[in-house]
Parts: structure tokens; C-alpha cells; sequence
């Protein structure tokens, strides 16, 4: 079965550095994935989709990538801040309409 | 648009009991998702409706789950008996195909 990884260690950084998360899938590659933060209390709100064609997007602070060779979606927040500090979930279509989603990354940010 | 409204925000409940969670989509989606999340297990789909019409329910963990979505504006999820492994946030999102999903504000479910 499909299977998605995110590195379920939490990942402290220091404010003004770029913290890389990871989501590695398994088997099929899907049509599509997305990023979504999470903060305590709240659902998940979406910030990036990148498409199976493409290598790289961003917006703003955010980068991600999505490799197909290695199965792999990096996501990127440069300059980071303490107001990043969230849970970072990925989440993966694979062509059957519906979004399976990543334990989720939480990344914490010191000042 | 208010965006995804669930209703109740907290349940508690006996074990045994019934549960009946609400969620109004945004106005115009056509794709409306269950979701619970546990630490253990993250975040779970458990039925989504294409159109008011259930596509996969494959996530549903048992009979005493099921989900009805009478029409675009609303939809229900309920459990039936309740067990206290069912505490969980079960959160609905609404989207358009292959874009982004829109979450509530979930209901936090504990059966005690």
C-alpha cells in the first residue's frame, strides 16, 4: 500500500535560518502533493501545491520541491522566524481525487 | 464565505452513545473529506463525497461509522455505538478537484 513519510522528530532551528522539511512516498508517484501548516488547536491550512510536472514552486518565504525519481517533496522556509513554528503536514493525490496526508514534520524556531 | 463550519467544537460522550458530527462545506465546493487525527496515527481520511455522492469509504475503521451528505451543504458523520478508541479531532475539509482543501475548525471527541 501507499505509504508517506515525514520525519516525525521535531526540528529546532534558529530564527533567520532555512529549515528544509521532508516527505518521502512509496510506490506510485502521485498527480500532485501539497503542503499544509497546522498550529495547535486549528485544521491543517494549505500554502503550496506542486504538480507532477513541475520540479519547483514558490511563494514568498516557501519553497518546495517534488523529485519523482526519488519520491521525494523537500519544503523550504527561508529567513525563518518564530511564527513558523507549526506543524508541516504534506499531503499526496494520487490520481483518484482524494488527499492522503503525512504524519506531519513539527518545526519549532528559536529567537 | 465563513469557510468550513463544524459543529459541535468539543463532544463528550459515554461509551456506548451515539455521535453525530456536523460540517457545512464552503459554498460551491464539489469535493467534501472526513478526516481524524490521532497522535498516534495522524491525520486519517475516512470517506470522502464527490458531488454529495460517497467515492471511497475505504478509511471508515467499522460498521458503526457512516456518513451521509443529503445535500452541497451539508453532511453528517456519525458513530454508533461510540468506543473510547474513537476520541480523536475528526475534522471535514471541502475543495474543488485537484486543488486545495479548505479544513474546519474539527470536533474534539472524547468517549469516556
Amino acid at each position: 500500500s501507499q505509504k508517506i513519510e515525514q520525519n516525525s522528530e521535531a526540528l529546532n532551528i534558529q530564527e533567520g535560518k532555512t529549515a528544509t522539511l521532508t516527505c518521502n512516498y512509496t510506490n506510485y508517484s502521485p498527480a500532485y502533493l501539497q503542503w499544509y501548516r497546522q498550529d495547535p488547536g486549528r485544521g491543517p491550512v494549505f500554502l503550496l501545491l506542486i504538480r507532477e510536472n513541475e520540479k519547483e514552486k514558490r511563494k514568498e518565504r516557501l519553497k518546495v520541491t517534488f523529485d519523482t525519481t526519488l519520491k521525494q517533496s523537500l519544503f523550504h522556509i527561508t529567513a525563518s522566524q518564530p511564527a513558523d513554528s507549526a506543524t508541516y503536514l504534506c499531503a499526496l493525490d494520487f490520481n483518484t481525487d482524494k488527499l492522503i496526508f503525512g504524519t506531519g514534520t513539527r518545526l519549532q524556531v528559536f529567537p | 464565505d465563513a469557510g468550513v463550519i463544524q459543529s459541535p467544537r468539543h463532544e463528550v460522550t459515554e461509551m456506548g452513545q451515539e455521535v453525530t458530527l456536523r460540517c457545512k462545506p464552503i459554498s460551491g465546493h464539489n469535493s467534501l473529506f472526513w478526516y481524524r487525527q490521532t497522535m498516534m496515527r495522524g491525520l486519517e481520511l475516512l470517506i470522502y463525497f464527490n458531488n454529495n455522492v460517497p467515492i471511497d469509504d475505504s478509511g471508515m475503521p467499522e460498521d458503526r461509522f457512516s456518513a451521509k451528505m443529503p445535500n452541497a451543504s451539508f453532511s453528517t458523520l456519525k458513530i454508533q455505538p461510540s468506543e473510547p478508541r474513537d476520541s480523536a479531532v475528526y475534522f471535514c475539509a471541502s475543495s474543488n478537484l485537484d486543488t486545495e482543501a479548505f479544513f474546519g475548525q474539527g470536533t474534539r471527541l472524547t468517549v469516556v
